[in-house]
C-alpha cells in the first residue's frame, strides 16, 4: 500500500471552531488532493497541489484551504466549520513518473459537525 | 463539466458469475480512467488504470475496457467470489493528469455465497 496516513482519523466539532485536517505521504509523490466523499454525492474534489507551495481549487472549495509547506504534508483547513461540511475527507497522492498520474488514496478522516 | 455515470448503481449475484460494470462519461477528452474499490468504512484501492491511449488494462480476474471516442469504460469481474462484494468507482482525469479525478458514483456490488 501506498504509504499515505491521515490524521486525525474521526473528529467531532462545534459549528464555528476551526478544524485542520493532516495528509502525510512516505512516497514522495509531487501531486497531493483532497477529496470529500457524501452520500449521494459520491467523491469530490476540493483542492489539490502540483508541488510545494503551488495549490488549486477543486469542485467544492467554498469554505476550504489548504497549505503545502513539505512535500510530504498537505493541510485542509476548515477556518469556520459548519454542520454542510460533515462528511469523510480523503487524501491522494500520485506522481508522473511514466506520464501515468495514478491516484492512491489514504484511509480517510470522519469529520463530523455539530 | 465532465460527469461521469456509474450503471447498475447495485447489483446482486450469485458466486461463480461473470459480471459487468459499466462507467459512462460525457467528455471525451480524458488523460486517463481508474477503476477503484471501496469497502466499507474504508478507503479506496486502486484496481485499474487505464491511459487514454490504452484500449484495455488486466490484472487477476479483473478487466477493464475502454472506449474513449464513445465515453464508455466496462469493469469485467470473471468468475465472482464473496470476497469481490464491495463498491466499485470508476473515476476520470482530466488535463494532463495532475488536476485530480472526477467520480461516478459507484456500482454496490453483493456476491451470494
Amino acid at each position: 500500500d501506498a504509504g499515505i496516513t491521515q490524521s486525525p482519523r474521526h473528529k467531532v466539532t462545534e459549528t464555528g471552531t476551526p478544524v485542520t485536517l493532516r495528509c502525510h505521504q512516505t512516497e514522495n509523490h509531487r501531486y497531493m488532493y483532497w477529496y470529500r466523499q457524501d452520500p449521494g454525492h459520491g467523491l469530490r474534489l476540493i483542492h489539490y497541489s502540483y508541488g510545494v507551495k503551488d495549490t488549486d481549487k477543486g469542485e467544492v472549495s467554498d469554505g476550504y484551504s489548504v497549505s503545502r509547506s513539505k512535500t510530504e504534508d498537505f493541510l485542509l483547513t476548515l477556518e469556520s466549520a459548519t454542520s454542510s461540511q460533515t462528511s469523510v475527507y480523503f487524501c491522494a497522492i500520485s506522481d508522473s513518473v511514466d506520464r501515468v498520474n495514478e491516484q492512491f488514496f489514504g484511509p480517510g478522516t470522519r469529520l463530523t459537525v455539530l | 463539466k465532465q460527469e461521469v455515470t456509474q450503471i447498475p448503481a447495485a447489483l446482486s449475484v450469485p458466486e461463480g458469475e461473470n459480471l459487468v460494470l459499466n462507467c459512462s462519461f460525457t467528455d471525451s477528452a480524458i488523460y486517463n480512467l481508474q477503476w477503484f474499490r471501496q469497502d466499507p468504512g474504508k478507503g479506496l484501492t486502486s484496481l485499474l488504470l487505464i491511459q487514454s491511449s490504452q484500449r484495455e488494462q488486466t490484472s487477476g480476474r479483473l478487466n477493464a475496457s475502454l472506449d474513449k471516442s464513445s465515453g464508455r469504460s466496462t469493469l469485467y469481474i470473471a468468475a465472482s467470489q464473496p470476497g469481490d462484494s464491495a463498491t466499485y468507482l470508476c473515476a476520470v482525469g482530466g488535463g494532463g493528469g495532475a488536476d485530480g479525478l472526477t467520480f461516478g458514483k459507484g456500482t454496490h456490488l453483493i456476491i451470494q455465497p
